[in-house]
């Protein structure tokens, strides 16, 4: 019963690097997410696939791509890190249609760039 | 712009007593709105959802009521217990994916 599984849990990265953040959900979902938490700001969504080969821009793209490998993976990439990119990411997967059974998340990526 | 908001970063009660925690959104396009539970270091889990046609859905001792022409949610949970402790999250769809999030409210519940 994995559900949906983050990699690399922690990771520190010096300003300018580059890295990517892998999900990959077993639940058969279609559609998938990227959010960051940062104090006093909640979740906000970076970039959703709302099924396999569709990625879309969320409420805060900027720095970042995305890659819907196949079904079951999505990934982030931060091309240049910077310090304002230091956060909790969370990955998240659901089924199409209305959200009334919410989304399913993974435990989180640790982000910090010094 | 956010268009979520959960005003009390904290809340404590006693072991027993109602939890309610409120929500206020803005935007009059979100027809579906839920509610998280997160505990530190894990991601945030589903609690319960209701849809903008209905003004009360109850999950044992959960009860989600919305107030559309207000534009207000509250999350009650009765009787609340120690393990109830953590951070709960407002959240508000439309019928697309961009589900927008409150800041939060720690609810801590004594024994």
């Amino acid at each position: 019963n994995a559900g949906v599984t983050q990699t690399p849990k922690f990771q520190v990265l010096k300003t300018g690097q580059s890295m990517t953040l892998q999900c990959a959900q077993d639940m058969n979902h279609n559609s998938m997410y990227w959010y960051r938490q940062d104090p006093g700001m909640g979740l906000r969504l970076i970039y959703y696939s709302a099924s396999e080969g569709t990625t879309d821009k969320g409420e805060v793209p900027n720095g970042y791509n995305v890659s819907r490998l196949n079904k079951r993976e999505f990934s982030l990439r931060l091309e240049s890190a910077a310090p304002s990119q230091t956060s909790v990411y969370f990955c998240a997967s659901s089924e199409q249609g209305p959200p009334n059974y919410g989304y399913t998340f993974g435990s989180g990526t640790r982000l910090t760039v010094v | 712009d956010q268009q979520v908001k959960q005003n009390s970063p904290s809340l404590s009660v006693q072991e027993g007593r109602i939890s309610i925690l409120n929500c206020d959104y803005t935007n009059s396009m979100f027809d579906y709105f839920l509610w998280y539970k997160k505990y530190p270091a894990e991601g945030p889990t589903f609690l319960i959802s209701i849809s903008s046609i209905k003004d009360k859905n109850e999950d044992g001792r959960f009860t989600v009521f919305l107030n559309k022409s207000a534009k207000h949610l509250s999350l009650h949970i009765v009787p609340s217990q120690p393990g109830d402790s953590a951070v709960y999250f407002c959240a508000a769809s439309g019928d697309n994916n961009d589900m927008r999030f409150g800041a939060g409210t720690r609810l801590t519940v004594k024994p």
